[in-house]
Formats: structure tokens, C-alpha cells, sequence
């Protein structure tokens, strides 16, 4: 099992509605969740971050938790063709906390 | 301003050279770390120091040696390249010893051999 699996996609909406992304991690001990957004050819860029079971909305986007499944997500609302972009997820893990893994992301395509 | 800068952008080179990427974060960051993103987009963590300190090595060839001559500084020396070694190598840092907190990313090295 992956340490941190996504759905590779591509993920296909049309602009306006709102793209669902998933993550699931395999360390129960994780304590820190992040999603990064990269474009093709850039960097990666902070999103989120999560540390609490629930929801965090910031703007367009919602990070959802669920430590007991352990299960990340996040959601975009209204979506825009300039979301469309790689999402990573991205775990903190390993013994004293030091290490993040990241998912294998998921391609998110907005269509106009 | 930049906040994570790696020299250089590209590097192309042949099998078998030695070749360096530098790394300097000026956010006051304790923690600094080296990523690979191969073709499949994958992004692997390489090495971790936090002031100057190794933290994390994973299984990576000795032929990479990473360097961090003060907290806002780390480098990567490759020896002997391979052409698996083609890949984007990211730096990034962030506040703390742990990594639970948000990482910022340099822009990439984007590395090929020939």
C-alpha cells in the first residue's frame, strides 16, 4: 500500500461547478495534511494545510479531514479553467514527525 | 524577492560528470529539503537538514551528497550521473525541525544527462 494515494485523473468539470479531490494516507500517526497546486512545468504552491478533523475553508477552497478514516480532501467551488493545474497531497509522517510524503497528485482539468 | 532560489534552472550534461545545484532561502526558515520529481511527476523526498543537521536521508545512491553550509543554504552534489538521474530536483524549506509545517518551493532544477 502507498504511503499516500490519489486518483491520478484527470479529474474533468466544467467551470463553475466544484472539483472533489481525495487523498488517502496510510500512517495513522500523521498529524499535519497539505495540498499543494502545481502547473505544469512550476513549482509546487501551498493550498491548504490541515491539522484538525473537520472542515477549513479558505476563499473557493474547503479542506475536509477524517482521521479515523484517514482521508483528506479538498474542494473547489466555482470552479475556473485557471484551477485547472496537478493537486499533490501531501502528508507529515514518520517517527518524530520529519518526513513528508507526497501523493502522486491528481491532474484537475476546468473546462470553459 | 525570492524566497526559495536554486542555481541553475537547467543543467545538461553527459553521463558520467560532476555536477552541483544550489539552494538559498531567505524566509529565516530552520528546515531545508531536496526533492526529486521524475517523469511520472512523483515527488520524493531526498534529504532534510535543519541548521545545518542531517534529518533525513532516504535510500538515495552515496553518489549525491547534500551540503548545508548554515540554515539558509543547502547544496547537492551529484557525482558520476546517471541517466536515471534526469529529473526535477526541487528545494524547498520551512519553519521548525518538524515538517508539519507548509513547505515553500524553489522553482526546479530541471536536470538531463545525455
Amino acid at each position: 500500500q502507498k504511503e499516500v494515494e490519489q486518483n491520478s485523473g484527470p479529474l474533468s468539470v466544467p467551470e463553475g461547478a466544484i472539483a472533489s479531490l481525495n487523498c488517502t494516507y496510510s500512517d495513522r500517526g500523521s498529524q499535519s495534511f497539505f495540498w499543494y497546486r502545481q502547473y505544469s512545468g512550476k513549482s509546487p504552491e501551498l493550498i491548504m494545510f490541515i491539522y484538525s478533523n473537520g472542515d477549513k475553508e479558505d476563499g473557493r477552497f474547503t479542506a475536509q479531514l477524517n482521521k479515523a478514516s484517514q482521508y483528506v480532501s479538498l474542494l473547489i467551488r466555482d470552479s475556473q479553467p485557471s484551477d485547472s493545474a496537478t493537486y499533490l497531497c501531501a502528508v507529515n509522517t514518520g517517527s518524530g514527525g520529519f518526513k513528508t510524503i507526497f501523493g502522486a497528485g491528481t491532474r484537475l482539468f476546468v473546462k470553459a | 524577492d525570492t524566497a526559495v532560489s536554486q542555481t541553475p534552472k537547467y543543467l545538461v550534461t553527459q553521463m558520467g560528470n560532476d555536477k552541483s545545484i544550489k539552494c538559498e532561502q531567505n524566509l529565516g526558515h530552520d528546515t531545508m529539503y531536496w526533492y526529486k520529481q521524475d517523469s511520472k511527476k512523483f515527488l520524493k523526498i531526498m534529504f532534510s537538514y535543519n541548521n545545518k543537521e542531517l534529518i533525513i536521508n532516504e535510500t538515495v545512491p552515496n553518489r549525491f551528497s547534500p551540503k548545508s553550509p548554515d540554515k539558509a543554504h543547502l547544496n547537492l552534489h551529484i557525482n558520476s550521473l546517471e541517466l536515471g538521474d534526469s529529473a526535477v530536483y526541487f528545494c524547498a524549506s520551512s519553519q521548525g525541525r518538524r515538517s508539519n509545517q507548509p513547505q515553500h518551493f524553489g522553482d526546479g532544477t530541471r536536470l538531463s544527462i545525455l
